[in-house]
């Protein structure tokens, strides 16, 4: 079982619609999870980070964390167009290390 | 500020050849990272220092190797390159928050291709 999973995709979703991404990881003592976006051709950029169970929101961004289930998730509200992007989800790994999921291509068509 | 930096942007090499990748850091992080990124693959660990002045082995060591030259600059060396090695790389720091995690912020990446 891999570390950190996720859904290669892609998942399309039209313009305005919530998009769900999804995320695994195996080690039930990890205690912070992030989600990185990543533009094609670009470097990933910190989105969203949670630390406790339950949902938190930036913005049109949600990301609901359940430790018992050991599932992470991103929704994003309204999507757009913009949002057509990789969304790579990151658990730590011993002593500031992070694993990274393979990531899930986003698709937003107008 | 300029964050992460990285030096080359794009690179061509043919086997057996060897070359340094340049990173520098402007947000006094103590903690700095090589990845490298290959299609299906996601984000594997080569190389990270904690601190200035140590480096570990990460995911993927093999055939790299690493320089902490100051708090700011981390450098990757590749002895003798070979088209296994053609991917992008990306160096990062992180500095940990208190009461949380590190955040790991990324450079621009360089795209290196060996022939």
């Amino acid at each position: 079982q891999k570390e950190v999973e996720q859904n290669s995709g892609p998942l399309s979703v039209p313009e305005g619609a919530i998009a769900s991404l999804n995320c695994t990881y195996s080690d039930r003592v990890s205690q912070s999870f992030f989600w990185y976006r990543q533009y094609s051709g670009k470097s990933p950029e910190l989105i969203m980070s949670i630390y406790s169970n339950g949902d938190k929101e930036d913005g049109r961004f949600t990301a609901q964390l359940n430790k018992a289930s050991q599932y992470v998730s991103l929704l994003i509200r309204d999507s757009q167009p913009s949002d057509s992007a990789t969304y790579l989800c990151a658990v730590p790994r011993g002593f500031q290390k992070l694993v990274f999921g393979t990531g899930t291509r986003l698709l937003v068509s107008p | 500020n300029a964050g992460v930096t990285q030096t080359p942007k794009f690179q061509v090499l043919k086997t057996g050849q060897s070359m340094t990748l340049q990173c520098a850091q402007d947000m006094n992080h103590n903690s700095m990272y090589w990845y490298r990124q290959d299609p299906g693959m996601g984000l594997r660990l080569i190389y990270y220092s904690a601190s200035e002045g140590t480096t570990d082995k990460g995911e993927v060591p093999n055939g790299y190797n690493v320089s902490r030259l100051n708090k700011r600059e981390f450098s990757l060396r590749l002895e003798s390159a070979a088209p296994s090695q053609t991917s992008v790389y990306f160096c990062a720091s992180s500095e940990r928050v208190a009461g949380g995690s590190d955040t790991q912020y990324f450079g621009p990446g360089t795209r290196l291709t060996v022939l």
